[in-house]
């Protein structure tokens, strides 16, 4: 069976520090891959997806940016952080070709920035 | 750009009760797949239906089951015999191919109480 895993949990970082979130899916190979933002009180916001290793497309021009270096690792980085890349960020995998489209998701990553 | 509209920010049912969450999308492709996902306190997504817009029979799913009208661009989920653990926040999402690789676009979402 497919697990998509999603570390750290819960990050606290200062304003201006450097992030890396970490995504690894195990059970399936060269899957479509999402990173999405969901900010307080709303829905889901994607930010980037990759249809295989080091394609990686951008959703919101933003400070993040993303890397596949292997097939089922999606990382999730940024230089300096800012107050506004507070949220809940989601992880999700897509089988390719995908009979029925539907996308499966992380535990995901709390991330506050003070 | 395809737009999801969730209508209603909260709803609350009854335990045992009946609740309709209302979707509505704008389109103009005719091939898409729409979906509920649920997300409880844990904030774990969960999907629990799905929709192919070329499929005229409404899916069904449990106590979970869609009212699809592609004409109206509509695709309510209705939640029968209501119980505490269905207690989430509901997302309704839409996704077309090949657009942004498959990608969803989702409502703001409703949040539903169940009460005892």
């Amino acid at each position: 069976s497919q697990t998509i895993h999603q570390w750290p949990a819960t990050l606290v970082q200062p304003v201006g520090s450097p992030l890396s979130l970490e995504c690894t899916v195990e059970g399936t190979s060269n899957p479509n891959l999402y990173w999405y933002r969901q900010a307080a009180g709303r829905g889901l916001q994607l930010l980037f997806y990759s249809v295989g290793i080091g394609q990686i497309s951008s959703e919101v021009p933003q400070n993040l940016s993303a890397s596949r270096p292997q097939d089922r690792q999606f990382i999730l980085s940024s230089k300096k952080l800012l107050l506004s890349d507070s949220g809940f960020y989601l992880c999700a995998w897509r089988v390719k070709p995908g009979l029925h489209n539907e996308q499966f998701f992380g535990p995901g990553t709390r991330l506050t920035v003070l | 750009a395809q737009t999801v509209t969730q209508s209603q920010p909260e709803m609350s049912v009854q335990e045992a009760e009946t609740v309709t969450l209302s979707c509505t999308y704008d389109t103009s492709e005719n091939n898409y797949y729409l979906f509920w996902y649920k997300q409880p306190p844990s904030r774990q997504m969960i999907l629990v239906i799905r929709q192919e817009a070329y499929k005229q029979q409404n899916a069904t799913e449990n106590r979970f089951s869609v009212n699809f009208q592609k004409a109206a661009k509509s695709f309510s989920l209705k939640i029968s015999d209501s119980q505490l653990g269905d207690t989430a926040m509901y997302f309704c999402a839409f996704s077309s191919f090949p657009n942004s690789g498959y990608a969803l676009n989702f409502g703001k979402g409703t949040s539903l109480l169940v009460t005892p």
